[in-house]
């Protein structure tokens, strides 16, 4: 009930083109949806995050669109560039004593020249 | 300058040997964790400490103990080290305040940890 599930695996877009990436969740209690960025080498980074209130989150190039009732959220990158490629983690959290987060299986876009 | 350092940022080890793993963190965060991540990027998360007190504590062999001295530092040792210890282990800080939302983590640039 704690997993998140993100599709898909790997994706190779065109400079321009509209990566999204998918994440989905069972546990009700999550009231904290972030997408992560990570660079090879590097640690992960907060790149934008949602709370179950709102359906839609914009900045910049990003976009995250959260579906309430089926439990699903997902990150669109408009006018996606090179620098762009990188790992992409979905993660879900709740707060209270035991703050955590549960992150997705990640998403490694390529986004050619 | 670097928010979250851990140190060092290779580790080469044979089976059976005893390592450490370092991370400190200049934010003033209240709460630290250790995560995991495997060959496949899949990132699980350890440990978490808050304010020197463990709170989290996922099911993880007893080989690995999270030692936190001050609310800046946290450190992992590893016993009897396995072929599958094999990974890059991230340090991770946030500031700890009930709310979700407020606890961005801010991570470390990880520890590869390979064990021969």
């Amino acid at each position: 009930q704690q997993q998140v599930k993100q599709s898909p695996q790997s994706l190779i877009v065109q400079k321009g083109g509209i990566p999204i990436i998918n994440c989905a969740y069972e546990n009700t209690a999550f009231d904290y949806f972030p997408w992560y960025q990570q660079f090879p080498g590097k640690g992960p980074a907060l790149l934008i995050a949602i709370r179950p209130d709102v359906s839609e989150k914009k900045e910049g190039r990003f976009t995250i669109s959260f579906n309430k009732s089926a439990k699903q959220f997902s990150l669109h990158i408009m006018d996606s560039q090179p620098g762009d490629s990188a790992t992409y983690f979905c993660a879900a959290g709740f707060g209270g004593a035991t703050n955590k987060l549960i992150f997705g299986t990640g998403t490694l876009l390529a986004v050619q020249p | 300058d670097t928010a979250v350092s851990q140190t060092p940022k290779y580790l080469v080890t044979q089976m059976g040997n005893d390592k450490s793993i370092k991370c400190e963190q200049n934010l003033g965060h209240d709460t630290m964790y250790w995560y995991k991540q495997d060959s496949k990027k899949f990132l699980k998360i350890m440990f978490s400490y808050n304010n020197k007190e463990l709170i989290i504590n996922e099911t993880v062999p007893n080989r690995f103990s999270p030692k936190s001295p001050d609310k800046a530092h946290l450190n992992l040792h590893i016993n009897s080290l396995e072929l599958g210890d094999s990974a890059v282990y991230f340090c991770a800080s946030s500031p700890h305040t009930g709310d979700s939302g407020a606890n961005v983590l801010t991570f470390g640039a990880g520890s590869r940890l390979t064990v021969l």
